[in-house]
């Protein structure tokens, strides 16, 4: 079946380390996305990619970095640069061109707590 | 396109019942709209998007509208069943970056 995975589920790090949070695809879609959630707030992008090897930073990219060596994955770090981590990340991915115009298909979400 | 607004928060409806909400938007450097339905415990799933002012979109029970002009979108939802219970997500977007709302949660009593 096609889809999205991220791992793990749930992620529980101390203050101070970086963290790698896995999401691949195996829809064949050149776009691909990481969102930040808070409760009460919308989806906020954190970064974003259109093509292997690229990525552009959304609103909210200071304290995360993204990699985008293969079409199928698109990890991202939260690092010890980001002032508040704790929050639900999810991984999205849709068919390139203009970004707007295809449906997102969204993994099942990683819950980071940073103590 | 900065700031979206779903309306009401968060909604009641008796199972059999026929619901809609709102998405409101500023109309500038709009390219698309887009609703999803994220259910407790899954992802979120898309359910519309739309482009055309007038646009009319339908998919079993749920259909949607959208005015570009005014800046707003309606969800439609008729003869709501317990497997509507879910929050529903709108999106408006330039054409490089949706914007997303906070959503309506709606629970269907039985």
């Amino acid at each position: 079946d096609g889809g999205i995975t991220q791992s793990p589920k749930y992620l529980f790090r101390k203050e101070g380390q970086n963290v790698t949070l896995s999401c691949e695809q195996n829809l064949n879609h050149d776009a691909m996305y990481w969102y930040r959630q808070d409760p009460g707030q919308g989806l906020r992008l954190i970064y974003y990619s259109q093509i292997v090897n690229d990525f552009q930073k959304g609103d909210i990219a200071e304290g995360y970095s993204v990699s985008r060596e293969k079409k199928e994955s698109f990890p991202l770090t939260v690092t010890s640069a980001q002032k508040n981590p704790t929050a639900f990340y999810l991984c999205a991915s849709s068919r390139g061109g203009q970004l707007s115009s295809y449906e997102q298909y969204f993994g099942p979400g990683t819950r980071l707590t940073v103590t | 396109i900065l700031n979206v607004e779903q309306s009401p928060q968060s909604l009641h409806v008796q199972e059999g019942d026929s619901t809609n909400f709102t998405c409101s938007f500023p109309s500038s450097n709009f390219y698309a709209l887009h609703w999803y339905r994220w259910e407790t415990a899954k992802s979120p799933e898309a359910l519309f998007v739309m482009t055309l002012n007038g646009d009319e979109k339908k998919k079993g029970r749920i259909s949607a509208t959208l005015n570009t002009k005014e800046g707003y979108s309606y969800l439609y939802i008729k003869g709501s069943q317990p497997e509507d219970s879910a929050t529903y997500l709108c999106a408006p977007g330039s054409n490089y970056q949706l914007i997303w709302g906070a959503g309506t949660k709606l629970i269907i009593k039985p």
